[in-house]
This record gives structure tokens, C-alpha cells and sequence, in this order.
């Protein structure tokens, strides 16, 4: 079975300071992990994937995530927020062969000026 | 991504009636799926389809039916619809199957008002 956890539906941070947003799976098989944005009135947008190469991801806009197998996490960050990157993100686990995918229930950003 | 697109992008509807949302694509994808978006949950598998004559049932599939006319097509129909399937839905495709690494891309979304 295979299901994502995002911790805290809100996070607020300041323009320039980290982003860091949370998410922890569980699947009974390697993963392969995702994050997606959705700006207001939009679909989602890949930010960056896991597929079982390198732990260290880097996407789009200057986000980055981080496999760690031993803390089943795959944390979100950025060193310094935009106001541009005030939208919603969404955390998903999958696996080569089970063909689906499982989101998280999603964290809203907010930046502050 | 303007590649994945859906109609209508907004729909008020009657309990009771039935509709349609319509999906289609230029990816070459053989798979598609049907996703709802409800506040607070992300999103939940309606259902998904593998090929032209491959139909699966996702989380979510009561009241709900498919059909999938051609490759590039997938539709979800609403037979008889209430209130509490009042949400965002997104069709996606999935480059998996055609060498690709099981990325999914979204259509903008069909924004659904059940009264």
C-alpha cells in the first residue's frame, strides 16, 4: 500500500526567508516520489521527481527535495521565497509498477512581504 | 499544460442531470486518468485507463462512469448528479509505457457546481 502525509495545510514564511514544506510516504516498494504546484485557478505543474537516482532533486524555480529513505521523507525547500511562489503544493508517491499515483492533501504557501 | 485539455473549464448543473466532462490530449500518452480535487483532501482517483480498452476503477468511482472513444480521448460522466460531487476534477496523462519515468501531466480542470 502506498499513501502520502503532508504535515501542515498552511505554512506561512516571509519573502527571502526558507521554504521548507513537509512530506513523509509509506509504500512497500522503492517509490517514486513527486511534487507539483497548483498557482490559483490552475492545474498542476511538476516541480521535480524521485526515481531512484540521485537523493538530491532540484526542479524548477529553485525548489529542491531530498529522498531519505530511513526518514520515508522527501521534504520541499527553497533558501529564499518569492511572493511568486505563493500557490498550493502537492506531494505523490508512485511506484514503477503500480501504475498509480497517491497524493497528499496539499499545503498551502503563503509569502509575506 | 496546454497540451492536456479539458471541456468545459466551468459547469453549473441540476440535481438529477447528467453530464459530461470531456478530456483530450496530444501527448501521445497511452494511459489517462480522472481525478476530483475537494478542499483539504488533494486529490482522489476516479478512474483511469491504460489503453482504449483498458477501464480501472479508482478511490472514488460510485456515480461516476468513463469511456475512453480513442487514444487521445477520455471522458467522465456524471449519470445522475448531486451535490457532494460538487469539485475541482483534472484529467491527466501519463508518459509511462512509452519510456518515460511515470510523470503525470494535468489538464487546467473542469470547475463543477452540483445545485
Amino acid at each position: 500500500a502506498q499513501s502520502v502525509t503532508q504535515l501542515g495545510s498552511h505554512v506561512s514564511v516571509s519573502e527571502g526567508a526558507l521554504v521548507l514544506l513537509r512530506c513523509n510516504y509509506s509504500s512497500s516498494v522503492p517509490p517514486y516520489l513527486f511534487w507539483y504546484v497548483q498557482y490559483p485557478n490552475q492545474g498542476l505543474q511538476l516541480l521535480l521527481k524521485y526515481t531512484s537516482a540521485a537523493t538530491l532533486v532540484k526542479g524548477i524555480n529553485g525548489f529542491e527535495a531530498e529522498f531519505k529513505k530511513s526518514e520515508t521523507s522527501f521534504h520541499l525547500t527553497k533558501p529564499s521565497a518569492h511572493m511568486s511562489d505563493a500557490a498550493e503544493y502537492f506531494c505523490a508517491v508512485s511506484s514503477p509498477n503500480f501504475n498509480k499515483f497517491y497524493f497528499g492533501s496539499g499545503t498551502k504557501l503563503n509569502v509575506k512581504p | 499544460d496546454a497540451d492536456v485539455t479539458q471541456t468545459p473549464r466551468n459547469r453549473i448543473t441540476k440535481t438529477g442531470k447528467r453530464i459530461m466532462l470531456e478530456c483530450s490530449q496530444t501527448k501521445g500518452h497511452d494511459r489517462m486518468y480522472w481525478y476530483r480535487q475537494d478542499p483539504g483532501l488533494g486529490l482522489r482517483l476516479i478512474y483511469y485507463s491504460f489503453d482504449v480498452k483498458d477501464i480501472n476503477k479508482g478511490e472514488i468511482s460510485d456515480g461516476y462512469s468513463v469511456s475512453r472513444q480513442a487514444q487521445a480521448k477520455f471522458s467522465l460522466s456524471l449519470e445522475s448528479a448531486i451535490p457532494n460531487q460538487t469539485a475541482l476534477y483534472f484529467c491527466a496523462t501519463s508518459d509511462a509505457g512509452t519510456g518515460g519515468q511515470e510523470t503525470q501531466y494535468f489538464g487546467p480542470g473542469t470547475r463543477l457546481l452540483v445545485l
